[in-house]
Parts: C-alpha cells; sequence; structure tokens
C-alpha cells in the first residue's frame, strides 16, 4: 500500500482554544484535497476541501490552508469543542495512480475540558 | 438522500475463508471505491469501480476482488482469508471526478 507504517500522533487541546493539525502531501501533482473526521465506530466525515488554485479556504469554525511550495496543508478549528475529539485525515487526489485519493496517518485530536 | 450503506457491520471469519462484503452508494452516485483501515497502515486503496468497471487498483494481492453492479452497489470479495486481513473495510462514493468522497461506516472484520 501506499501508506507508512504509522504512529498516530496526538494532539491536545483545551476546551475553546484554537486548534491547527497538519499534514505534509506527497504528490506535487495532486490538485484536490480534503480533511476528514473520523469518530469512533464511524467511517470518515468530510470536513473541508480545497483545489490547487487556491491557498485558503474557511468552512464554519475550520480554515483549510494549502502551501504547495512545501508541499503542506493544515487544518485550523476555532473554539474547539468537546465534539471535535476524534482522529483528522488529509486526503490528497493523487494523479498518480489516476483518481484515487491517498490518505495522510491521520491526527488524534483530544479536547480537554 | 441517504448515505453511503455498508452491510454487515461486523463480521467474524476464521482464516481460509473467504468474505463478501457489500455496498450501497449514495443515489445518482456511479463512482465507488474501498479502502482498508488498519491501525498499522491507515486508510489503503484497494480499488474503485464506476460503470461496472475497475477503474483503478490499489496494491493488494488478487485475493482481493469487487465487483459492481448495474445500479452501482458493489461487492467486495477477499478469498482465502488470513489474519493480517483483519481490518475496517470502508466504502465510498462519489458524483464526479475530482470531487470529495462520501464514506459508509464501514464492515469491521476480524480474522481468528
Amino acid at each position: 500500500g501506499e501508506s507508512v507504517g504509522l504512529h498516530l500522533p496526538t494532539l491536545s487541546v483545551q476546551e475553546g482554544d484554537n486548534s491547527i493539525i497538519n499534514c505534509a502531501y506527497s504528490n506535487s501533482a495532486s490538485d484536490y484535497f480534503i480533511w476528514y473526521k473520523q469518530e469512533s465506530g464511524k467511517g470518515p466525515q468530510f470536513i473541508i476541501d480545497i483545489r490547487s488554485n487556491m491557498d485558503k479556504r474557511q468552512g464554519q469554525r475550520v480554515t483549510v490552508l494549502l502551501n504547495k511550495t512545501v508541499k503542506h496543508l493544515s487544518l485550523q478549528i476555532a473554539a474547539t469543542q468537546p465534539g471535535d475529539s476524534a482522529v483528522y485525515f488529509c486526503a490528497e487526489n493523487y494523479r498518480g495512480y489516476g483518481q484515487n485519493f491517498v490518505f495522510g496517518p491521520g491526527t488524534r485530536l483530544s479536547v480537554l475540558p | 438522500k441517504a448515505g453511503v450503506t455498508q452491510t454487515p457491520r461486523y463480521l467474524i471469519k476464521t482464516r481460509g475463508q473467504q468474505v463478501t462484503l457489500s455496498c450501497s452508494p449514495i443515489s445518482g452516485h456511479r463512482s465507488v471505491s474501498w479502502y482498508q483501515q488498519t491501525p498499522g497502515q491507515g486508510l489503503q486503496f484497494l480499488f474503485e469501480y464506476f460503470s461496472e468497471t475497475q477503474r483503478n487498483k490499489g496494491n493488494f494481492p488478487g485475493r482481493f476482488s469487487g465487483r459492481q453492479f448495474s445500479n452501482s452497489r458493489s461487492e467486495m470479495n477477499v478469498s482465502t482469508l488470513e489474519l493480517g486481513d483483519s481490518a475496517l473495510y470502508l466504502c465510498a462514493s462519489k458524483n464526479r471526478e475530482n470531487e470529495k468522497l462520501f464514506f459508509g461506516s464501514g464492515t469491521q472484520l476480524s480474522v481468528l
């Protein structure tokens, strides 16, 4: 497979603080990126997406930043809430293998009361 | 609109058996992709079907296969199960190329 063996990084934040989750992607030709949230026992849920012709996109309480120069993606969550606790994945539309999405290893976000 | 539906939700098999998992995409979605999720390897792409044809394939052995029916429903099959096949198998559908994937809740397969 394309993912490497992984140890899931964890980010712990205080409720009400802002969270920043980072992701490095692999293919400079990838032109579409998505952030997903996965809660225990559920499938990944779409949060926000961005295309390569943009470097920033905002949603409700979330912002995605794309830096194509260093192949880096970040997800910012404002005023983090307990319900935000989950594993977050970035995904790139990996044009090297047709149109399938390749997922990052994920980051576990824990929101402290 | 109903989301992506996967059945069964849980499955327990023994080594050497085979298993078939089912996925119903969101109505109108013609592309169905399958992913394997394990704690050690994360989310790995298995294959994608579009209009009953396999369009893309990941790096998995031939024991993993799939198909898609004319109503876009898809099945995946794993033959000669191994302990390492224990995983959450996720199905996802999308409407068009370069559009977001919508995931089902997955089938948790345990191989004993």
